[in-house]
């Protein structure tokens, strides 16, 4: 089983809706979940991290953590164009520096 | 907006031959890191950096790798003797403090062996 699982997409959707990225993990001890933005050619961008369970609002983002399930999750309310793009989930563990990446999901918001 | 920078943006290598990356992380950053990733593959750890140490590393970054901050604003990744898979997409990091949530990445190097 792969650490981080994260379906590549493509994920099409129009403008303005809602929208749920997901990855699923297997290492129970993973700790610190962060949703990261990668624009064509670009590194990635750290949208939003969370630590442990929960969920965490940012404007028009939400992360969702459910660490009973190994499954998190990053909600685009009101989707513009410009959030096209690739979004990547990573953890890590507690004491550890190493991002663990999932595959990236490939997002287009059609106008 | 501060940001890391990384040079050159492409660079194309036959094999066998040494390459070196460059980053200049965020001015106030104490952590760094690199990262790869291979076209169409996950972004991957390389190596992490404090205090003129390596504090962790996969592994991947074997005796070929070695990294460097030779002066107080560059931080480097040598490939000794590249290798066809190799190629790939570079990332420098860096962060603040011991955090893993926070770490910063550059626009990347693509490296090509030829």
């Amino acid at each position: 089983q792969k650490e981080v699982e994260q379906d590549p997409g493509p994920l099409s959707v129009p403008e303005g809706a809602i929208v749920s990225l997901n990855c699923t993990y297997s290492n129970s001890a993973f700790q610190y979940f962060m949703w990261y933005r990668q624009y064509s050619r670009k590194g990635p961008e750290l949208l939003m991290y969370t630590y442990s369970s929960g969920n965490k609002e940012d404007g028009r983002f939400t992360a969702q953590v459910d660490k009973s399930s190994k499954y998190i999750s990053l909600f685009i309310r009101d989707s513009q164009p410009s959030d096209s793009a690739t979004y990547l989930c990573a953890m890590s563990v507690q004491g550890a520096q190493k991002l663990v990446f999932g595959q990236g999901t490939r997002l287009t918001i059609n106008p | 907006e501060p940001e890391v920078t990384q040079t050159p943006s492409h660079q194309v290598t036959q094999m066998g031959q040494e390459v070196i990356l460059r980053c200049v992380p965020i001015s106030n950053h104490l952590y760094f890191y690199w990262y790869r990733q291979i076209l169409g593959q996950k972004v991957e750890f390389l190596v992490s950096f404090y205090n003129n140490e390596i504090s962790e590393k996969s592994e991947i970054f074997d005796d070929q790798f070695s990294v460097e901050r030779p002066d107080g604003s560059n931080f480097t990744l040598k490939i000794r003797s590249t290798k066809l898979e190799d190629s790939a997409m570079y990332f420098c990091a860096s962060s603040e403090a011991y955090q893993q949530e926070t770490q910063y990445f550059g626009p990347g190097t693509r490296l090509l062996v030829l």
